[in-house]
Protein backbone atom coordinates (compact mmCIF):
# COMPACT_ATOMS: atom_id res chain seq x y z
CA UNK A 1 0.00 0.00 0.00
CA UNK A 2 1.62 3.16 -1.23
CA UNK A 3 2.34 5.74 1.57
CA UNK A 4 2.83 9.08 2.58
CA UNK A 5 3.96 10.01 5.91
CA UNK A 6 3.97 13.58 8.06
CA UNK A 7 5.43 13.33 10.86
CA UNK A 8 3.16 14.86 13.60
CA UNK A 9 -1.02 14.38 13.19
CA UNK A 10 -0.89 17.75 15.81
CA UNK A 11 1.53 20.18 16.82
CA UNK A 12 2.01 23.53 18.78
CA UNK A 13 4.78 25.91 18.86
CA UNK A 14 5.62 29.07 20.31
CA UNK A 15 5.93 32.16 18.46
CA UNK A 16 9.14 32.81 17.02
CA UNK A 17 10.21 28.74 17.37
CA UNK A 18 12.10 27.35 14.20
CA UNK A 19 9.62 24.82 13.38
CA UNK A 20 10.12 21.43 11.43
CA UNK A 21 7.33 19.56 9.54
CA UNK A 22 8.43 16.13 7.97
CA UNK A 23 7.40 14.32 5.15
CA UNK A 24 8.40 10.86 3.90
CA UNK A 25 7.04 8.61 0.43
CA UNK A 26 7.78 5.51 0.12
CA UNK A 27 6.96 5.15 -3.45
CA UNK A 28 10.41 6.46 -5.17
CA UNK A 29 7.86 9.97 -6.58
CA UNK A 30 10.46 12.37 -7.80
CA UNK A 31 8.39 14.92 -6.89
CA UNK A 32 6.47 16.34 -3.87
CA UNK A 33 4.88 19.13 -2.46
CA UNK A 34 3.94 20.84 0.53
CA UNK A 35 0.30 22.72 1.03
CA UNK A 36 -1.23 24.62 3.94
CA UNK A 37 -5.29 24.38 3.74
CA UNK A 38 -7.21 27.06 5.40
CA UNK A 39 -10.78 27.61 5.83
CA UNK A 40 -12.44 28.88 2.56
CA UNK A 41 -9.15 29.02 1.13
CA UNK A 42 -8.76 25.36 -0.57
CA UNK A 43 -4.84 23.94 -0.98
CA UNK A 44 -2.42 26.79 -1.65
CA UNK A 45 1.05 25.63 -2.86
CA UNK A 46 4.00 26.63 -0.61
CA UNK A 47 6.83 24.95 -2.43
CA UNK A 48 7.32 21.81 -4.67
CA UNK A 49 10.31 19.73 -5.08
CA UNK A 50 10.90 17.67 -8.74
CA UNK A 51 14.44 15.78 -8.06
CA UNK A 52 16.87 15.94 -4.43
CA UNK A 53 18.15 19.44 -3.55
CA UNK A 54 16.07 20.88 -6.02
CA UNK A 55 13.01 23.19 -5.26
CA UNK A 56 10.43 25.67 -6.54
CA UNK A 57 8.68 28.01 -5.21
CA UNK A 58 4.67 27.71 -4.94
CA UNK A 59 2.11 30.45 -4.62
CA UNK A 60 2.66 31.42 -1.25
CA UNK A 61 6.59 30.38 -0.10
CA UNK A 62 7.24 33.39 2.29
CA UNK A 63 8.02 32.59 5.52
CA UNK A 64 8.85 28.83 4.49
CA UNK A 65 11.71 27.36 3.05
CA UNK A 66 12.11 23.41 2.55
CA UNK A 67 15.11 20.77 2.17
CA UNK A 68 15.09 17.21 -0.01
CA UNK A 69 18.38 16.03 0.95
CA UNK A 70 17.01 12.23 -0.34
CA UNK A 71 14.25 11.15 -2.26
CA UNK A 72 11.97 10.43 0.09
CA UNK A 73 11.94 12.99 2.29
CA UNK A 74 10.18 16.52 2.12
CA UNK A 75 11.12 18.75 4.78
CA UNK A 76 9.07 22.13 5.50
CA UNK A 77 10.88 24.94 7.75
CA UNK A 78 9.02 27.63 9.11
CA UNK A 79 12.46 30.07 10.11
CA UNK A 80 10.20 31.99 12.76
CA UNK A 81 7.15 30.88 13.57
CA UNK A 82 4.10 33.17 13.33
CA UNK A 83 0.70 32.63 14.52
CA UNK A 84 -0.45 33.36 10.97
CA UNK A 85 1.10 30.19 10.06
CA UNK A 86 -1.58 28.57 11.78
CA UNK A 87 -3.21 25.88 9.42
CA UNK A 88 -3.34 22.37 8.37
CA UNK A 89 -0.22 21.80 6.47
CA UNK A 90 -0.67 18.38 3.79
CA UNK A 91 2.43 17.03 1.98
CA UNK A 92 1.92 15.41 -1.22
CA UNK A 93 4.03 13.16 -3.83
CA UNK A 94 3.73 12.03 -7.50
CA UNK A 95 5.55 10.71 -10.42
CA UNK A 96 6.81 11.82 -13.20
CA UNK A 97 6.06 10.94 -16.55
CA UNK A 98 2.94 10.53 -19.06
CA UNK A 99 -0.34 8.35 -18.04
CA UNK A 100 -1.52 8.15 -14.39
CA UNK A 101 0.42 10.11 -12.42
CA UNK A 102 -2.00 11.11 -9.61
CA UNK A 103 -0.93 13.14 -6.49
CA UNK A 104 -0.51 11.36 -2.89
CA UNK A 105 -1.36 12.96 0.12
CA UNK A 106 -0.44 11.96 4.07
CA UNK A 107 -2.76 12.85 6.56
CA UNK A 108 -2.00 16.32 7.48
CA UNK A 109 -0.61 18.20 10.19
CA UNK A 110 -2.42 20.59 12.02
CA UNK A 111 0.31 23.39 13.49
CA UNK A 112 -1.00 26.08 16.03
CA UNK A 113 1.47 28.56 17.01
CA UNK A 114 0.46 30.50 20.08
CA UNK B 1 -1.44 25.18 -15.48
CA UNK B 2 -4.70 25.88 -16.40
CA UNK B 3 -7.32 27.63 -14.14
CA UNK B 4 -10.44 25.92 -13.30
CA UNK B 5 -13.56 26.91 -12.12
CA UNK B 6 -16.01 24.76 -9.27
CA UNK B 7 -19.24 25.77 -7.88
CA UNK B 8 -18.09 26.18 -4.08
CA UNK B 9 -21.60 23.86 -3.14
CA UNK B 10 -23.95 21.48 -3.64
CA UNK B 11 -26.53 19.18 -2.48
CA UNK B 12 -27.15 16.05 -3.66
CA UNK B 13 -30.08 13.00 -2.20
CA UNK B 14 -28.68 9.82 -1.10
CA UNK B 15 -28.86 7.38 -4.10
CA UNK B 16 -29.24 9.86 -6.48
CA UNK B 17 -26.32 10.69 -9.34
CA UNK B 18 -24.19 13.38 -8.07
CA UNK B 19 -23.19 15.18 -11.22
CA UNK B 20 -20.37 17.89 -9.99
CA UNK B 21 -19.39 20.49 -13.08
CA UNK B 22 -16.05 22.12 -14.00
CA UNK B 23 -15.09 24.44 -16.32
CA UNK B 24 -11.97 24.68 -17.67
CA UNK B 25 -11.50 26.81 -20.51
CA UNK B 26 -7.93 27.58 -20.81
CA UNK B 27 -6.84 23.87 -21.00
CA UNK B 28 -4.31 22.90 -23.58
CA UNK B 29 -4.32 19.95 -26.06
CA UNK B 30 -1.73 18.14 -23.97
CA UNK B 31 -3.26 18.78 -20.24
CA UNK B 32 -5.24 16.08 -18.30
CA UNK B 33 -8.27 16.50 -15.99
CA UNK B 34 -7.75 14.67 -12.63
CA UNK B 35 -10.75 15.11 -9.75
CA UNK B 36 -9.60 14.80 -6.26
CA UNK B 37 -11.85 14.66 -3.06
CA UNK B 38 -11.09 15.06 0.43
CA UNK B 39 -12.94 13.94 2.94
CA UNK B 40 -13.07 16.15 6.41
CA UNK B 41 -9.73 15.86 8.14
CA UNK B 42 -8.00 13.65 5.82
CA UNK B 43 -5.81 14.36 2.83
CA UNK B 44 -7.24 14.56 -0.57
CA UNK B 45 -7.62 11.20 -2.41
CA UNK B 46 -7.47 10.67 -6.19
CA UNK B 47 -10.82 9.97 -7.90
CA UNK B 48 -10.34 10.04 -11.57
CA UNK B 49 -8.63 11.31 -14.85
CA UNK B 50 -9.11 11.78 -18.57
CA UNK B 51 -7.51 13.69 -21.38
CA UNK B 52 -10.48 13.81 -24.09
CA UNK B 53 -12.44 10.81 -23.64
CA UNK B 54 -15.24 9.85 -21.12
CA UNK B 55 -13.66 7.63 -18.39
CA UNK B 56 -15.03 5.03 -15.71
CA UNK B 57 -13.63 3.57 -12.65
CA UNK B 58 -14.82 1.87 -9.61
CA UNK B 59 -15.68 5.18 -8.22
CA UNK B 60 -16.87 7.66 -10.53
CA UNK B 61 -17.42 8.45 -14.37
CA UNK B 62 -15.71 11.71 -15.60
CA UNK B 63 -17.45 13.08 -18.75
CA UNK B 64 -15.02 16.19 -20.68
CA UNK B 65 -16.54 17.76 -23.70
CA UNK B 66 -15.83 17.66 -27.09
CA UNK B 67 -14.07 21.12 -27.04
CA UNK B 68 -12.53 19.76 -23.39
CA UNK B 69 -13.34 23.39 -22.15
CA UNK B 70 -15.42 21.56 -19.38
CA UNK B 71 -16.23 18.23 -17.64
CA UNK B 72 -18.35 16.67 -15.43
CA UNK B 73 -17.88 14.22 -12.32
CA UNK B 74 -20.77 11.46 -11.96
CA UNK B 75 -20.82 9.95 -8.81
CA UNK B 76 -23.43 7.70 -10.03
CA UNK B 77 -25.54 6.41 -6.66
CA UNK B 78 -24.11 9.01 -3.85
CA UNK B 79 -24.20 7.97 -0.34
CA UNK B 80 -23.23 9.40 3.05
CA UNK B 81 -19.56 8.80 2.64
CA UNK B 82 -19.52 10.70 -0.61
CA UNK B 83 -19.81 13.74 1.00
CA UNK B 84 -16.60 15.82 0.84
CA UNK B 85 -14.79 18.53 -0.86
CA UNK B 86 -14.40 17.60 -4.71
CA UNK B 87 -11.47 19.18 -6.50
CA UNK B 88 -11.00 19.30 -10.05
CA UNK B 89 -7.15 20.83 -11.13
CA UNK B 90 -5.97 20.64 -15.14
CA UNK B 91 -1.99 19.71 -15.34
CA UNK B 92 0.41 18.45 -18.25
CA UNK B 93 2.63 15.20 -17.34
CA UNK B 94 4.79 16.21 -14.93
CA UNK B 95 8.49 16.22 -16.47
CA UNK B 96 11.79 16.82 -14.86
CA UNK B 97 11.81 19.77 -17.24
CA UNK B 98 8.84 21.43 -16.09
CA UNK B 99 5.17 20.96 -15.57
CA UNK B 100 5.67 19.83 -12.49
CA UNK B 101 3.47 21.82 -10.19
CA UNK B 102 0.11 20.91 -8.88
CA UNK B 103 -2.28 23.50 -7.95
CA UNK B 104 -5.93 23.29 -6.20
CA UNK B 105 -8.49 25.64 -6.33
CA UNK B 106 -11.24 25.87 -3.42
CA UNK B 107 -13.68 22.60 -5.09
CA UNK B 108 -17.02 21.71 -4.65
CA UNK B 109 -18.38 20.80 -1.24
CA UNK B 110 -20.60 18.23 -2.21
CA UNK B 111 -23.24 17.53 0.67
CA UNK B 112 -24.96 13.96 0.61
CA UNK B 113 -28.66 14.67 2.05
CA UNK B 114 -30.37 11.44 3.87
Amino acid sequence: DVKVTQSSRYLVKRTGEKVFLECVQDMDHENMFWYRQDPGLGLRLIYFSYDVKMKEKGDIPEGYSVSREKKERFSLILESASTNQTSMYLCASSPTGTGRAEAFFGQGTRLTVV
Amino acid sequence: DAKTTQPPSMDCAEGRAANLPCNHSTISGNEYVYWYRQIHSQGPQYIIHGLKNNETNEMASLIITEDRKSSTLILPHATLRDTAVYYCIVRAPASNFGNEKLTFGTGTRLTIIP
